[in-house]
């Protein structure tokens, strides 16, 4: 499975944008782009995935470059409840036909 | 409605006992994963079920490992004769034929003295 590169942590304000950055150079044709983001002792939760073109949802935005070798997930206004780790996983065939390989994801601070 | 549940929520065991952890999917997900989390760390993959047939166990750490499940309803991951390596978050998440996004529990923490 192809990996991903993601920083260690990332520190925000609360109530501003935060773009989370992942590469993923050797990604391939099939494979979707996944977020999860897992707070402080609880299981991970499903953030948004996508293929090619950018995708919007209630929680967040992401941007895939035209190459499809990073993306970056974007919080528009990040809150305290923010704070958490994002994990950028990738998928082949969107995930519906095993497992998702998780990293050790992007440690996300949020101050008031 | 409700969502993966996990029992027990917290488990401490005595080195060389058999623990069994319990999960009980989301209504009508046909598939159904089992993960590891060890401190600080990130997600291990152990196993995966399509229904009660188990097509890649290849994240099972040893022989001591086990799991099974019942149709397409609650599973049982058991560590026979545990060790304290052992001891991590253990998650089940489980996912809608067909779909992509994998819906997880809140885990059972492992504790092997």
């Amino acid at each position: 499975d192809a990996k991903t590169t993601q920083p260690n942590s990332m520190e925000s304000n609360e109530e501003e944008p935060v773009h989370l950055p992942c590469n993923h150079s050797t990604i391939s044709g099939t494979d979707y782009i996944h977020w999860y983001r897992q707070l402080p002792s609880q299981g991970p939760e499903y953030v948004i995935h996508g293929l090619t073109s950018n995708v919007n949802n209630r929680m967040a935005s992401l941007a895939i470059a035209e190459d499809r070798k990073s993306s970056t997930l974007i919080l528009h206004r990040a809150t305290l409840r923010d704070a958490a780790v994002y994990y950028c996983i990738l998928a082949a065939y969107g995930g519906s036909q095993g497992n998702l390989i998780f990293g050790k994801g992007t440690k996300l601070s949020v101050k008031p | 409605g409700a969502g993966v549940s996990q029992s027990p929520s917290n488990k401490v065991t005595e080195k060389g006992k058999d623990v069994e952890l319990r999960c009980d999917p989301i209504s009508g997900h046909t598939a159904l994963y089992w993960y590891r989390q060890r401190l600080g760390q990130g997600l291990e993959f152990l196993i995966y079920f399509q229904g009660n047939s188990a097509p890649d166990k290849s994240g099972l750490p040893s022989d001591r490992f086990s799991a099974e499940r019942t149709g397409e309803s609650v599973s049982t991951l058991t560590i026979q004769r545990t060790q304290q390596e052992d001891s991590a978050v253990y998650l089940c998440a489980s996912r809608y034929r067909g779909t992509d996004t994998q819906y997880f529990g809140p885990g059972t923490r492992l504790t092997v003295l």
